[in-house]
């Protein structure tokens, strides 16, 4: 069965900072990963889709990186704003079906 | 506008009664996901369907039932059975192995 880990559990930066999210699974065989936020009370937006044969992908200050026969994933965030402040949420998809960790709450402070 | 809308966004059930939540997509997605939240948990599958007319049990199955009867329909009644449903509450689409979009969220309350 699958298991997804995500650490820190939560994190505090300063505005303007560079920071990593990290997502761990203990399945290799996943067909892509997926990157979500959840802002309070509110549904996931995806942010990146990662297929099982990238290495990476971008999307403006964001850049996710997958190493599937390690069970890892990185979110890279450049530059953080206070509207980056939600939770983060990986998710890694095999046998059909998405596994979610319990997520990172990033909060930026102005 | 393309997406994923479930109804109603706040919903409040009395012992034993069963309550049904909505979930409806104009993406032309096969596949539909229900999933339960709980503070401090992650998302966890209760019922997936990859094609009309079919559906599986996902990892939380118990006190929960689906119907797939159209695409664009993947609604989800909450039993009497489920001795535990105050919960977040998100429904999914997707293309297989492809990007999965998610619905606002229905809160559900027993009172």
């Amino acid at each position: 069965k699958q298991e997804v880990t995500q650490i820190p559990a939560a994190l505090s930066v300063p505005e303007g900072e560079n920071l990593v999210l990290n997502c761990s699974f203990t399945d290799s065989a996943i067909y892509n990963l997926q990157w979500f936020r959840q802002d309070p009370g509110k549904g996931l937006t995806s942010l990146l889709l990662i297929q099982s044969s990238q290495r990476e992908q971008t999307s403006g200050r964001l850049n996710a990186s997958l190493d599937k026969s390690s069970g890892r994933s990185t979110l890279y965030i450049a530059a953080s704003q206070p509207g980056d402040s939600a939770t983060y949420l990986c998710a890694p998809e095999g046998g059909e079906k998405l596994t979610f960790g319990t997520g990172t709450r990033l909060t930026i402070i102005p | 506008d393309g997406g994923i809308t479930q109804s109603p966004k706040y919903l409040f059930r009395k012992e034993g009664q069963n309550v049904t939540l909505s979930c409806e997509q104009n993406l032309n997605h096969d596949a539909m996901y229900w999933y339960r939240q709980d503070p401090g948990q992650g998302l966890r599958l209760i019922y997936y369907s990859q094609i009309v007319n079919d559906f599986q049990k996902g990892d939380i199955a118990e006190g929960y039932s689906v119907s797939r009867e159209k695409k664009e329909s993947f609604p989800l009644t909450v039993t009497s059975a489920q001795k535990n449903p105050t919960a977040f509450y998100l429904c999914a689409s997707s293309i297989a192995r492809a990007e999965a979009f998610f619905g606002q969220g229905t809160r559900l309350t027993v009172v």
